[in-house]
């Protein structure tokens, strides 16, 4: 079963213009996790945010998360073509890293 | 040092013969977790070990599907029976436990399967 949904589902934005894709979870969580995934491989993980922290920096990488409203936001500033991949959150089930992913979002980034 | 590796990164079988895909985890690491992603979708959890404990399969689709997981390492997941529906990249990916979550995955580049 999914935990996280994304939103959009695709994205395609102009290099230099920033980037937002956003997460809904449905049940309580320890943290939450954001990976980018590369022509359909394995994904690589961004970031990790926990839920008492309310936002997280990482380069050109910024997150929030909402815990009242079960959501998280990331945003990708000042873009890059190489940036085109796509994203998926994560949320752990419960206290024993048990993930679960959302959909992801397709980022498409033009030169 | 090295990453989670998986065998094979392709295979190609007939509807209806057994499959088995192997996953080697990031050596420590007692959190092992199998997903599987079709064309364009999200990933789909399959099962997840942790060290001794009894692992998660509530993610497996039908009995046809089974994992293990031996020695606290090296994971084999077990197709029986494909069917084309099964086609898709098994994902696996591996993390060091920690109690409240709070280790990230490292992902292994997936093994593609096709029935045909």
């Amino acid at each position: 079963s999914q935990q996280g949904e994304e939103d959009p589902q695709a994205l395609s934005i102009q290099e230099g213009e920033n980037a937002t894709m956003n997460c809904s979870y449905k049940t309580s969580i320890n943290n939450l996790q954001w990976y980018r995934q590369n022509s359909g491989r394995g994904l690589v993980h961004l970031i990790l945010i926990r839920s008492n922290e309310r936002e997280k920096h990482s380069g050109r990488l910024r997150v929030t998360l909402d815990t009242s409203k079960k959501s998280s936001s990331l945003l990708i500033t000042a873009s890059r073509a190489a940036d085109t991949a796509s994203y998926f959150c994560a949320t752990d089930l419960d206290n024993n890293n048990d993930m679960r992913f959302g959909a992801g979002t397709r980022l498409t980034v033009k030169p | 040092g090295a990453g989670v590796s998986q065998s094979p990164s392709n295979k190609v079988t007939e509807k209806g013969k057994d499959v088995e895909l192997r996953c080697d985890p990031i050596s420590g690491h007692t959190a092992l977790y199998w997903y599987r992603q079709s064309l364009g979708q999200g990933l789909e959890f399959l099962i997840y070990f942790q060290g001794n404990s009894a692992p998660d399969k509530s993610g497996l689709p039908s009995d046809r599907f089974s994992a293990e997981r031996t020695g606290g390492s090296v994971s084999t997941l077990t197709i029986q029976r494909t069917q084309q529906e099964d086609s898709a990249v098994y994902l696996c990916a591996s993390s060091s436990y920690t109690y409240g979550g709070n280790s990230p995955l490292h992902f292994g580049n997936g093994t593609r399967l096709t029935v045909t």
